[in-house]
C-alpha cells in the first residue's frame, strides 16, 4: 500500500506569515498533485508536478517535486485568510488510482 | 461549462439500507472515479470507469458496486450499509483513462 504522509497535520498561523507543507512517501509517482479543499467541498487542484526536481509556481504558492519523486513541498508565502482550507497531496502511479495524502489543516488568522 | 455535479448533495440513511449516488463528469470527459473522504481524512480511492468499464478498484467491500452509462455518468451503489460508511462521496472525472482529475462537491453520506 503506498502511502503519503502529510505534515503537519495542522497549522495555525497569523495571517502574513510563511508556510511549508510537506508530503513524503516511500514510493515513486509519476505525478503528484496539490489540491485545495474548503468545507463541504470537493477538493480543487491546485497543481500538477511530473518531473523530479520540479518547481511550480502559482502566485504566492511554490510547490517542489523531489528529485526523487518520492515528496513533494507547498510552500505558502504571505499567507491570506482565504489560504484558509484543507491542503492534499496526491500520488499518481500511471492511472487514475491515485493515493491521496492524510491532508494538512491550515487556519491562516486575519 | 458545468463542472463534475453529484446528487443528492445529502442524505440519512439507516443501517441496513441501501444507497445509490450519482456522477455526470464534464462533458467530454470519459473517465469517472469514486473516493471516499471520512471526515479528518484524505479521500480514499474507491472505483475508477474508463470507458464503461472497471479500470481499478480500492480496498473497499463487494456491498461496494459502481456502473457507468453509455452516457459516461456514473452511479455508486453502497448495500447493506453500516456506520462506518458515513462519508463525503466525492466523484472525479477526466478525459482520459488518465490525466487531471476534477472534483464534484460530493454527497454527504450519514448512516444511523
Amino acid at each position: 500500500t503506498q502511502l503519503l504522509e502529510q505534515s503537519p497535520q495542522f497549522l495555525s498561523i497569523q495571517e502574513g506569515e510563511n508556510l511549508t507543507v510537506y508530503c513524503n512517501s516511500s514510493s515513486v509517482f509519476s505525478s503528484l498533485q496539490w489540491y485545495r479543499q474548503e468545507p463541504g467541498e470537493g477538493p480543487v487542484l491546485l497543481v500538477t508536478v511530473v518531473t523530479g526536481g520540479e518547481v511550480k509556481k502559482l502566485k504566492r504558492l511554490t510547490f517542489q517535486f523531489g528529485d526523487a519523486r518520492k515528496d513533494s513541498s507547498l510552500h505558502i508565502t504571505a499567507a491570506q485568510p482565504g489560504d484558509t482550507g484543507l491542503y492534499l497531496c496526491a500520488g499518481g502511479r500511471g492511472y487514475q488510482k491515485v493515493t491521496f495524502g492524510t491532508g494538512t489543516k491550515l487556519q491562516v488568522i486575519p | 461549462d458545468a463542472g463534475v455535479t453529484q446528487s443528492p448533495t445529502h442524505l440519512i440513511k439507516t443501517r441496513g439500507q441501501q444507497v445509490t449516488l450519482r456522477c455526470s463528469p464534464i462533458s467530454g470527459h470519459k473517465s469517472v472515479s469514486w473516493y471516499q473522504q471520512v471526515l479528518g481524512q484524505g479521500p480514499q480511492f474507491i472505483f475508477q470507469y474508463y470507458e464503461k468499464e472497471e479500470r481499478g478498484r480500492g480496498n473497499f467491500p463487494d456491498r461496494f458496486s459502481a456502473r457507468q452509462f453509455p452516457n459516461y455518468s456514473s452511479e455508486l451503489n453502497v448495500n447493506a450499509l453500516l456506520l462506518g460508511d458515513s462519508a463525503l462521496y466525492l466523484c472525479a472525472s477526466s478525459l482520459l483513462n488518465q490525466g487531471t482529475q476534477y472534483f464534484g462537491p460530493g454527497t454527504r453520506l450519514l448512516v444511523l
